[in-house]
Protein backbone atom coordinates (compact mmCIF):
# COMPACT_ATOMS: atom_id res chain seq x y z
CA UNK A 1 0.00 0.00 0.00
CA UNK A 2 1.06 3.48 -0.95
CA UNK A 3 1.69 6.47 1.81
CA UNK A 4 3.15 9.39 1.96
CA UNK A 5 4.36 11.20 5.14
CA UNK A 6 4.90 14.75 5.54
CA UNK A 7 6.98 16.35 8.09
CA UNK A 8 5.43 19.40 9.73
CA UNK A 9 1.78 20.05 9.68
CA UNK A 10 3.06 23.83 10.04
CA UNK A 11 6.08 25.70 8.30
CA UNK A 12 6.80 29.71 9.01
CA UNK A 13 9.44 31.20 6.81
CA UNK A 14 10.34 35.37 6.19
CA UNK A 15 9.58 36.24 3.17
CA UNK A 16 12.30 36.16 0.29
CA UNK A 17 14.15 33.36 2.61
CA UNK A 18 13.79 29.30 1.15
CA UNK A 19 11.33 27.58 1.34
CA UNK A 20 11.79 23.83 1.96
CA UNK A 21 8.60 21.28 2.56
CA UNK A 22 9.07 17.63 3.28
CA UNK A 23 7.99 14.56 1.89
CA UNK A 24 8.75 10.99 2.18
CA UNK A 25 6.51 8.23 0.48
CA UNK A 26 6.19 4.64 0.34
CA UNK A 27 5.39 2.34 -2.65
CA UNK A 28 5.65 -1.19 -3.80
CA UNK A 29 6.02 0.47 -7.30
CA UNK A 30 8.12 3.23 -9.29
CA UNK A 31 6.10 5.98 -7.51
CA UNK A 32 4.20 8.45 -9.42
CA UNK A 33 4.72 11.85 -7.12
CA UNK A 34 3.06 14.98 -7.22
CA UNK A 35 2.66 18.32 -5.25
CA UNK A 36 -1.02 20.45 -4.87
CA UNK A 37 -1.27 23.44 -3.34
CA UNK A 38 -4.65 24.44 -1.59
CA UNK A 39 -5.61 27.82 -0.96
CA UNK A 40 -8.12 29.09 1.46
CA UNK A 41 -11.74 27.98 0.34
CA UNK A 42 -10.68 27.06 -3.10
CA UNK A 43 -10.02 23.52 -4.60
CA UNK A 44 -6.61 21.60 -4.87
CA UNK A 45 -3.85 23.01 -8.02
CA UNK A 46 -1.29 20.93 -9.16
CA UNK A 47 2.25 22.62 -9.03
CA UNK A 48 4.58 19.76 -9.76
CA UNK A 49 4.57 16.34 -11.03
CA UNK A 50 7.27 13.70 -11.25
CA UNK A 51 6.54 10.80 -13.83
CA UNK A 52 9.78 8.85 -14.00
CA UNK A 53 11.39 11.23 -16.04
CA UNK A 54 13.88 13.54 -15.03
CA UNK A 55 14.42 13.63 -11.27
CA UNK A 56 14.44 17.60 -10.60
CA UNK A 57 10.89 18.89 -11.97
CA UNK A 58 9.94 22.30 -12.04
CA UNK A 59 6.67 23.42 -11.49
CA UNK A 60 4.52 26.44 -11.30
CA UNK A 61 5.31 29.72 -8.91
CA UNK A 62 9.05 28.53 -8.95
CA UNK A 63 8.53 26.20 -7.15
CA UNK A 64 10.67 22.53 -7.82
CA UNK A 65 11.00 18.90 -6.32
CA UNK A 66 13.60 16.44 -6.31
CA UNK A 67 13.23 12.64 -6.71
CA UNK A 68 15.57 10.85 -4.60
CA UNK A 69 15.48 6.89 -4.43
CA UNK A 70 17.56 6.54 -1.98
CA UNK A 71 15.62 8.36 0.53
CA UNK A 72 12.26 7.55 -0.62
CA UNK A 73 11.72 11.63 -0.79
CA UNK A 74 10.50 14.11 -2.92
CA UNK A 75 10.52 17.27 -1.51
CA UNK A 76 9.39 20.56 -2.09
CA UNK A 77 11.47 24.27 -2.37
CA UNK A 78 11.82 27.71 -3.40
CA UNK A 79 14.48 29.89 -3.50
CA UNK A 80 12.85 32.98 -2.21
CA UNK A 81 9.07 32.67 -0.08
CA UNK A 82 6.49 35.24 -1.58
CA UNK A 83 3.69 36.18 0.79
CA UNK A 84 1.09 34.75 -1.96
CA UNK A 85 3.22 31.50 -1.13
CA UNK A 86 1.03 31.09 1.69
CA UNK A 87 -1.09 28.36 1.96
CA UNK A 88 -2.14 24.45 2.24
CA UNK A 89 0.33 21.68 0.39
CA UNK A 90 -0.14 18.74 -0.08
CA UNK A 91 1.91 15.56 -1.44
CA UNK A 92 0.63 13.26 -3.30
CA UNK A 93 1.81 9.26 -4.66
CA UNK A 94 -0.38 7.16 -7.00
CA UNK A 95 0.65 3.78 -8.93
CA UNK A 96 -0.89 4.37 -12.19
CA UNK A 97 0.15 8.31 -12.48
CA UNK A 98 -2.71 10.63 -12.29
CA UNK A 99 -5.11 8.14 -14.31
CA UNK A 100 -5.99 6.31 -11.04
CA UNK A 101 -6.41 7.50 -7.08
CA UNK A 102 -4.34 9.65 -5.50
CA UNK A 103 -2.77 8.90 -1.83
CA UNK A 104 -2.26 12.27 -0.29
CA UNK A 105 -0.36 13.19 2.85
CA UNK A 106 -2.02 15.18 5.42
CA UNK A 107 -0.62 18.00 4.07
CA UNK A 108 1.78 21.38 5.51
CA UNK A 109 0.75 24.95 6.19
CA UNK A 110 3.06 27.28 4.90
CA UNK A 111 2.89 30.89 6.70
CA UNK A 112 5.05 34.17 4.93
CA UNK A 113 6.24 36.75 7.36
CA UNK A 114 6.88 40.05 6.31
CA UNK B 1 -12.63 25.74 -20.62
CA UNK B 2 -14.68 26.36 -16.89
CA UNK B 3 -13.05 24.13 -14.42
CA UNK B 4 -14.44 21.51 -12.59
CA UNK B 5 -17.35 22.68 -10.76
CA UNK B 6 -19.43 21.24 -7.90
CA UNK B 7 -22.95 22.54 -6.39
CA UNK B 8 -23.36 23.49 -3.12
CA UNK B 9 -20.49 25.15 -2.10
CA UNK B 10 -22.04 24.96 1.45
CA UNK B 11 -24.14 22.52 2.86
CA UNK B 12 -25.71 22.36 6.68
CA UNK B 13 -28.35 19.85 7.71
CA UNK B 14 -29.70 17.93 10.83
CA UNK B 15 -28.16 14.72 11.46
CA UNK B 16 -30.61 11.63 9.48
CA UNK B 17 -31.32 13.65 6.69
CA UNK B 18 -29.88 13.09 2.96
CA UNK B 19 -27.72 15.47 1.11
CA UNK B 20 -27.07 15.14 -2.68
CA UNK B 21 -24.24 16.99 -4.21
CA UNK B 22 -23.35 17.60 -7.67
CA UNK B 23 -20.01 17.64 -9.57
CA UNK B 24 -20.06 18.62 -13.28
CA UNK B 25 -16.23 17.70 -14.90
CA UNK B 26 -13.88 19.49 -17.55
CA UNK B 27 -15.84 19.39 -20.57
CA UNK B 28 -14.81 16.02 -22.34
CA UNK B 29 -12.81 14.47 -19.39
CA UNK B 30 -13.95 10.77 -19.13
CA UNK B 31 -12.46 10.30 -15.24
CA UNK B 32 -14.16 11.71 -12.52
CA UNK B 33 -12.91 11.44 -8.94
CA UNK B 34 -14.28 11.61 -5.36
CA UNK B 35 -12.50 12.65 -2.09
CA UNK B 36 -13.21 13.53 1.42
CA UNK B 37 -11.04 15.97 3.25
CA UNK B 38 -11.31 16.71 7.04
CA UNK B 39 -10.08 19.25 9.12
CA UNK B 40 -6.52 19.27 9.05
CA UNK B 41 -6.30 15.97 7.10
CA UNK B 42 -5.22 15.20 3.17
CA UNK B 43 -8.28 14.26 0.85
CA UNK B 44 -8.85 10.72 1.03
CA UNK B 45 -10.42 8.99 -2.17
CA UNK B 46 -13.93 7.68 -1.94
CA UNK B 47 -14.80 6.51 -5.67
CA UNK B 48 -13.70 7.15 -9.40
CA UNK B 49 -15.41 7.08 -12.79
CA UNK B 50 -14.04 6.31 -16.18
CA UNK B 51 -17.41 7.53 -18.22
CA UNK B 52 -20.58 5.76 -16.64
CA UNK B 53 -18.83 3.24 -14.78
CA UNK B 54 -17.86 3.28 -11.43
CA UNK B 55 -14.04 1.44 -11.36
CA UNK B 56 -13.44 1.45 -7.49
CA UNK B 57 -14.62 2.45 -3.82
CA UNK B 58 -13.04 2.75 -1.19
CA UNK B 59 -13.41 1.50 2.13
CA UNK B 60 -14.32 4.47 3.24
CA UNK B 61 -17.40 4.43 1.62
CA UNK B 62 -20.01 3.11 3.76
CA UNK B 63 -23.59 1.59 2.42
CA UNK B 64 -24.93 4.78 3.39
CA UNK B 65 -23.27 6.42 0.24
CA UNK B 66 -23.79 6.27 -2.77
CA UNK B 67 -22.52 8.13 -6.06
CA UNK B 68 -23.03 7.67 -9.93
CA UNK B 69 -22.42 8.71 -13.16
CA UNK B 70 -25.61 7.97 -15.20
CA UNK B 71 -24.45 9.78 -18.41
CA UNK B 72 -21.04 10.07 -18.18
CA UNK B 73 -20.81 13.65 -17.73
CA UNK B 74 -21.86 14.85 -14.33
CA UNK B 75 -21.84 12.65 -10.92
CA UNK B 76 -23.53 12.95 -7.91
CA UNK B 77 -22.68 11.83 -4.52
CA UNK B 78 -25.51 10.97 -2.51
CA UNK B 79 -25.37 10.47 1.67
CA UNK B 80 -27.96 9.10 3.62
CA UNK B 81 -28.95 9.09 6.82
CA UNK B 82 -26.48 11.92 8.02
CA UNK B 83 -24.10 11.23 10.45
CA UNK B 84 -21.84 14.37 12.47
CA UNK B 85 -19.13 12.20 11.38
CA UNK B 86 -20.09 12.86 7.48
CA UNK B 87 -18.64 16.15 7.59
CA UNK B 88 -16.26 17.81 5.65
CA UNK B 89 -15.50 18.93 2.53
CA UNK B 90 -16.40 16.61 -0.32
CA UNK B 91 -14.05 17.49 -3.62
CA UNK B 92 -14.44 16.30 -7.10
CA UNK B 93 -11.77 16.01 -9.45
CA UNK B 94 -11.82 14.83 -13.46
CA UNK B 95 -9.02 14.21 -15.91
CA UNK B 96 -8.65 12.85 -19.58
CA UNK B 97 -7.46 9.26 -19.92
CA UNK B 98 -5.13 10.13 -22.54
CA UNK B 99 -1.43 10.18 -22.70
CA UNK B 100 0.34 12.32 -20.59
CA UNK B 101 -3.12 14.74 -19.76
CA UNK B 102 -3.35 12.83 -16.52
CA UNK B 103 -3.24 15.90 -14.14
CA UNK B 104 -6.36 15.41 -12.11
CA UNK B 105 -7.82 18.85 -11.84
CA UNK B 106 -10.13 19.94 -8.52
CA UNK B 107 -13.40 21.81 -7.88
CA UNK B 108 -14.04 24.25 -5.22
CA UNK B 109 -15.79 21.49 -3.19
CA UNK B 110 -18.70 21.25 -1.21
CA UNK B 111 -18.13 21.84 2.65
CA UNK B 112 -21.06 19.54 4.18
CA UNK B 113 -21.95 20.55 8.39
CA UNK B 114 -24.22 18.41 9.83
CA UNK B 115 -25.34 19.24 12.81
Amino acid sequence: AQSVTQLGSHVSVSEGALVLLRCNYSSSVPPYLFWYVQYPNQGLQLLLKYTSAATLVKGINGFEAEFKKSETSFHLTKPSAHMSDAAEYFCAVSDGGGNTPLVFGKGTRLSVIA
Amino acid sequence: DTGVSQDPRHKITKRGQNVTFRCDPISEHNRLYWYRQTLGQGPEFLTYFQNEAQLEKSRLLSDRFSAERPKGSFSTLEIQRTEQGDSAMYLCASNLLAGDQDTQYFGPGTRLTVL
